[in-house]
């Protein structure tokens, strides 16, 4: 069981918007920066975004992140097939002196 | 470019011990924390160890404290991971890390190396 919830499954249509949840707490998420992690089938994971909101080079505009409070949120706009996917959420815990949690990961199915 | 790649995965009997390797390039490898995280199959992503930059600070999950360790050499740019007395439950992809952005976010990662426990 994750420290950090996420819904084990999205799904939308190509072309349309999806949000994929992250909810934690004070100790994690409430006083920490997110990241957010997409693995395609059979691949490493690849960083999507960092310091809640920003993108590293090379990632489009259509992926992005926000937080408030203990919950963050990723979104992606313009869906493709190519994005079908599980995403991560990660975040430091201080009480658990891990250096990355990460959340129990969602499917995304485009449908 | 940044390149992290694993080595040293493989079958192994429970309470074996199995030393996987990462070679980095495209960075200074000095000058970063490196981490190890695990994927068992079907499952998520669970960070394992990590090691500050001359090696002084070593940090593991509470699973493999006392069986794993982690170290690296500078000087050939690389990552280790010694696991020792290793269980059914590692049983997993080991995955080599960087976060050479800010945040503790990994921003690069290396393929992967399928670590199997079994008799």
């Amino acid at each position: 069981q994750s420290v950090l919830t996420q819904p084990p499954s999205v799904s939308a249509a190509p072309g349309q918007k999806v949000t994929i949840s992250c909810s934690g707490s004070s100790s994690d998420i409430g006083n920490n920066y997110v990241s957010w992690y997409q693995q395609l089938p059979g691949t490493a994971p690849k960083l999507l975004i960092y310091e809640n909101n920003k993108r590293p080079s090379g990632i489009p505009d259509r992926f992005s992140g926000s937080k408030s409070g203990t919950s963050a949120t990723l979104g992606i706009t313009g869906l493709q097939t190519g994005d079908e996917a599980d995403y991560y959420c990660g975040t430091w815990d201080r009480s658990l002196n891990i250096d990355v949690v990460f959340g129990g990961g969602t499917k995304l199915t485009v449908l | 470019e940044v390149q992290l790649v694993e080595s040293g995965g493989g079958l192994v009997q429970p309470g074996g011990s199995l030393r996987l390797s990462c070679a980095a390039s495209g960075f200074t490898f000095s000058n970063y924390w490196m981490k190890w995280v695990r994927q068992a199959p079907g499952k998520g992503l669970e960070w394992v160890a990590n090691i500050k930059q001359d090696g002084s600070e070593k940090n593991y999950v509470d699973s493999v404290k006392g069986r794993f360790t982690i170290s690296r050499d500078n000087a050939k740019t690389s990552l280790y991971l010694q696991m020792n007395s290793l269980r059914a439950e590692d049983t997993a992809v080991y995955y080599c890390a960087a976060s050479l952005l800010s945040g503790r976010a990994y921003s690069s990662w290396g393929q992967g190396t399928l670590v199997t426990v079994s008799s």
